[in-house]
């Protein structure tokens, strides 16, 4: 069973600054996709970003970008240039590539974004 | 394009009931998948419909059960409630295959009293 760990359950950050949030997971799978999901109060989990394991380069979405490193089985989140619509809390998600489209998430990190 | 929606937003019930949740998927989407979020946790995978069938479970008791419609509507039973049920339930769609990304609606949040 793969598992998925978030070290870090509240982070802080100024506007305008960048910040990291921390992603381990562990699995026997070779071929695997990795995800980071947004929830704001609202409760709708928004797809953030998504890595392909076998992909070696590191995913970025705008503001966005992870650091992917598979040997050491870390999948941290970078948030550029933050923004007050930013505070929610994050979720890392891991989906094997035998396992249909589940996901198996860590317990999440909340980000509160100060002015 | 439709996304996910959920219904009802909110419910409470008591011990030993039961409860029905539903899901209208995503326009297109053939997959249903349901988690339980506990408060101040990660959402834990219940189960998943595909072509009307149970495609996959998480560690949930058979209390747990589920449905999908041939419009991939889809539908979550809880028997037998207990406190511990107490939780937000998500639905998420897609289509089927790897690397398809999930869809969430907006959630049920469930109250058991």
């Amino acid at each position: 069973a793969q598992t998925v760990t978030q070290s870090q359950p509240e982070m802080s950050v100024q506007e305008a600054e960048t910040v990291t949030l921390s992603c381990t997971y562990d699995t026997s799978e070779s071929n695997y996709y990795l995800f980071w999901y947004k929830q704001p109060p609202s409760r709708q989990m928004i797809l953030v970003i998504r890595q392909e394991a076998y992909k070696q380069q590191n995913a970025t979405e705008n503001r966005f970008s992870v650091n992917f490193q598979k040997a050491a089985k870390s999948f941290s989140l970078k948030i550029s240039d933050s923004q007050l619509g930013d505070t929610a809390m994050y979720f890392c998600a891991f989906m094997s590539d035998n396992a249909g489209n589940m996901l198996t998430f860590g317990g999440g990190t909340r980000l509160m974004v100060k002015p | 394009e439709t996304g996910v929606t959920q219904s009802p937003t909110h419910l409470i019930k008591t011990r030993g009931q039961q409860v029905t949740l539903r899901c209208s998927s995503q326009s297109g989407h053939n997959t249903v998948s349901w988690y339980q979020q506990a408060l101040g946790q990660g959402p834990q995978f219940i189960f998943q419909y595909y072509r009307e069938e149970e495609n996959g479970r998480g560690n949930f008791p058979p209390r747990f059960s589920g449905l999908q419609f041939p419009n991939y509507s889809s539908e979550l039973n809880v028997n037998a409630l207990e406190l511990d049920d107490s939780a937000l339930y998500l639905c998420a769609s897609s289509l089927q295959g790897m690397n398809q990304p999930q869809h969430f609606g907006d959630g049920t949040r469930l109250s058991i009293l």
